[in-house]
């Protein structure tokens, strides 16, 4: 069982739709990252939260400490935000989750 | 602002061969990182430094060496390079301080191919 699970793997919606994508970690934790990877491989930093909510745009990132689970929601999702997005959490190291596979069809 | 530069951003090398990777970090930042993502996988966290000295060390292959130096760039040395290593190497930095201490800003990554 990998300690940074994802999911759902793969989402394809349509622009406009609400998304969400969830994070579970078995491990204990500093942070966790919410990372934005596109095609042809750069690693973008969207959030980095250890409680709470954080929002930054049409982004949100929420974090629940005791049930070890964070989230990532997007909302009016357009197609510039397909790309894969990564859970990472920091322990004594960075963990990095499987990724989830976003496609927004116009 | 400026961002993590990494050089060269695409590398071809033969087996048996060495290659060296190089990292600048966000000014003022004091503290490096190296990750490896092979094709279809996860990023793998390589080896980290902080101040110039090795802080944590991950699953970085004995014929790999790194180091980071006085301006706080960091090298990334591969020897002895095999098929298994084509993957993209990314760099990340970060500070103990300000408002997003601690949080890593990658590097846009080398694509390392080995033939």
């Amino acid at each position: 069982k990998n300690e940074v699970e994802q999911s759902p793997q793969n989402l394809t919606a349509q622009e406009g739709e609400f998304i969400t994508i969830n994070c579970s970690y078995s491990v204990g934790i500093s942070a966790l990252h919410w990372l934005q990877q596109h095609p042809g491989g750069g690693i973008v930093s969207l959030f980095m939260l250890s409680s709470g909510k954080k929002k930054h745009g049409r982004l949100i990132a929420t974090i629940n400490i005791q049930e070890k689970h964070s989230s990532l929601h997007i909302t009016a999702s357009h197609p510039r935000d397909s790309a894969v997005y990564i859970c990472a959490v920091r322990g004594r190291k960075l963990t990095f989750g499987t990724g989830t596979r976003l496609t927004i069809i116009p | 602002a400026a961002g993590v530069i990494q050089s060269p951003r695409h590398l071809i090398k033969e087996k048996r061969e060495t290659a060296t990777l190089k990292c600048y970090p966000i000014p003022r930042h004091d503290t490096v990182y190296w990750y490896q993502q092979g094709p279809g996988q996860d990023p793998q966290f390589l080896i980290s430094f902080y101040e110039k000295m090795q802080s944590d060390k991950g699953s970085i292959p004995d014929r790999f060496s790194a180091q980071q130096f006085s301006d706080y760039h960091s090298e990334l040395n591969m020897s002895s390079l095999e098929l298994g290593d084509s993957a993209l190497y990314f760099c990340a930095s970060s500070t103990r301080s300000g408002e997003r201490g601690d949080e890593q800003f990658f590097g846009p990554g080398t694509r390392l191919t080995v033939l």
